[in-house]
Order: structure tokens, then sequence, then C-alpha cells
């Protein structure tokens, strides 16, 4: 089945140690965005891509970058996460047509920073 | 700008009940509208969606209806099951491809 995957579902780091969550899709779709999600909160997009065009959010971070090496993945990396940044972390993707563009989420990444 | 209101949670229902969660956009032009579930420790599923006035989205027995004049797509079910608890999130896209989330609803359905 076509999906979005993420890995891993749970990752665990230390205080302003670097992670990498990775996402990976099926579907074939040219866009593909980064959300984060703190206690069952809207999900806050921090950016995105069309293919490999960039779009960062205004109010993300520094701290959270982006690649986008090909058409199926995508990570997220954070160079000294804080505790702050301990969330969920999803990856979504959708087309670029006209009109409305379902989204697909992957399954999320649980990030704890101790 | 494009806004999402939804109502507050925890909605506590017993089985059997009748669910209804409200949301409301503020949006220009013609939005698609969405509900997306997320059930506990999960990513976000697409439940339903209506792209056009009038328009009834349908999935899993959930039903909700775009009312233009009204500003409003609220989420129905007739009679909610256990596994129906999860949070309900309510969302727009406008002339692209953002979405814009409401605060989300928190379903919790006892036996």
């Amino acid at each position: 089945d076509a999906m979005v995957i993420q890995n891993p579902r749970y990752q665990v780091t230390q205080f302003g140690k670097p992670v990498t969550l990775s996402c990976s899709q099926t579907l074939n779709h040219n866009v593909m965005y980064w959300y984060q999600q703190k206690s069952s909160q809207a999900p806050k997009l921090l950016f995105h891509y069309y293919d490999k065009d960039f779009n960062n959010e205004a109010d993300t971070p520094d701290n959270f970058q982006s690649r986008r090496p090909n058409t199926s993945f995508c990570f997220l990396d954070i160079r000294s996460p804080g505790l702050g940044d301990a969330a969920m972390y999803l990856c979504a993707t959708s087309t670029l047509t006209r009109g409305y563009n379902e989204q697909f989420f992957g399954p999320g990444t649980r990030l704890t920073v101790l | 700008g494009n806004s999402v209101t939804q109502m507050e949670g925890p909605v506590t229902l017993s089985e059997e009940a009748f669910l209804t969660i409200n949301c409301t956009y503020t949006a220009t032009g013609y939005p698609s509208l969405f509900w997306y579930v997320q059930y506990p420790g999960e990513g976000l599923q697409l439940l339903l969606k209506a792209t056009k006035a009038d328009d009834k989205g349908s999935n899993k027995g959930f039903e909700a209806t775009y009312r233009k004049e009204t500003t409003s797509f609220h989420l129905e079910k007739g009679s909610v099951q256990v596994s129906d608890s999860a949070v309900y999130f309510c969302a727009l896209n406008n002339a692209g491809n953002m979405l814009t989330f409401g605060g989300g609803t928190r379903l919790m359905v006892k036996p």
C-alpha cells in the first residue's frame, strides 16, 4: 500500500545532542511537510517542500533544519534539542494540483529530550 | 486570514450516544473542509472531507455538511463506540496546500 513512513516511531535524545528524524513516502507526492505537535494540540507547520523548493515558516526556530535529497525522503534535523522540543513530529505529503489537496500523514515520531 | 474554531473538550459520552462536535471557520473564497482523527499515539488520519458548499462528507458512520451560510462543518455520529475515542481536528485548505487546523477536541466514550 502507498503510504508515509516515519522512523523511528520513538526517539530519545539528550539535551543539546543533535537528532535526525526521517520520513519516506511511496505516494510519489511532490509536496512534503513537517509538523510539530505538543500534547494533542493542533499540529504546527514547521516547513514544507514543493519538490526541492524549501519553504520555512516565519516562526520556525533556526534550531530546526530539513533536507530532501529526493522525492521519496525528507529529514528533520534538530541541531541542539532543548526540553521544549519534546513533541510528536508529523510528516505529511500531498500533490501539487489546482484545487484542494489532501494531506497524507505518517504515524509520527515521538521525541523525548532528557 | 484563515482560522478554524472547534468546541473544547473533552467530550465524554456513553456508548451509543449521539455525537456532535462543532466547527466553524473564517476564510475568504471557497475553502475545502476536513475532519482528521488522531488515535492515541498515532498520526492524523483523514476522516472525511467536503470541497464545496452543501457537500456532505461521510465515513465510518461520521458525517459533516459544509454550510457556507453559517461557515460551519459540524461533525456528527448517531451512535458512538468506545473505539471512536480519539482527538478530532477540523481543518480547512484555502487557495493552496496549507492546512489550517482547529485546536482539536478529545472524545472519550465510556462502555
